[in-house]
């Protein structure tokens, strides 16, 4: 059972902000929100994660409203190599199983000239 | 500092057949972890290994994989008698136990 809800899929124009939104009305306290994206024919490759406090690094900014039962994911300057799949996912904090992540359908980002 | 090595990238194989993955996991890195994704599908969480252990095989069908993790040398997974139906990308990731893990490139496995 899916624990995120994301859009199929979004276009973005280059150079433009792209903004992923990602919902996770269940989410439980011990529970991190992480950001991964796969560009086709390649691994999953980490972005960002974040408890309850906003983030930023060199890739992206994600935004956790204060309920935390929703996120965005933001790309500042999308660029066309931006173009891929992401993934919202919500691991608990408390185990060692670090690359146990459950995948859902992701969405579609598309960043068009 | 190497990432996560997969070879081969594509494999191909006829029904019947064995196919052998291999994944050589970031230095320092004794977590390892395999996915399956099928054509057109999300990445299903197939096992998880620490060195010389299965810790968590929930995701493993329950014939013909299995998955090793020795004290020297790569983690493998092993498909025995393959079917058209094994046809997909499996990647692996590795981690150090206490942090982010990181994928692979992944192999293709095609299955005439």
């Amino acid at each position: 059972d899916a624990k995120t809800t994301q859009p199929t899929s979004m276009d973005c124009a280059e150079g433009r902000a792209a903004n992923l939104p990602c919902n996770h009305s269940t989410i439980s306290g011990n529970e991190y929100v992480y950001w991964y994206r796969q560009i086709h024919s390649q691994g999953p490759q980490y972005i960002i994660h974040g408890l309850k406090n906003n983030e930023t690094n060199e890739m992206a900014s994600l935004i956790i409203t204060e309920d935390r039962k929703s996120s965005t994911l933001i790309l500042p300057h999308a660029t066309l190599r931006d173009t891929a799949v992401y993934y919202c996912i919500v691991r608990p904090m408390t185990t060692d199983s670090w690359g146990k992540l459950q995948f859902g359908a992701g969405t579609q980002v598309v960043v068009t000239p | 500092n190497a990432g996560v090595m997969q070879n081969p990238r594509h494999l191909v194989r006829r029904r019947g057949q064995e196919a052998r993955l291999r994944c050589s996991p970031m230095k320092g890195h004794s977590h390892v972890y395999w996915y399956r994704q099928l054509p057109e599908e999300g990445l299903k969480f197939m096992v998880y290994l620490q060195k010389e252990n299965i810790i968590d095989e929930s995701g493993m069908p329950k014939e013909r994989f299995s998955a090793e993790f020795p004290k020297e040398g790569p983690s493998i997974l092993r498909i025995q008698q393959v079917v058209r139906g094994d046809s997909a990308a499996y990647f692996c990731a590795s981690s150090p136990g206490d942090s982010l893990a990181f994928f692979g490139p992944g192999t293709r496995l095609t299955v005439l």
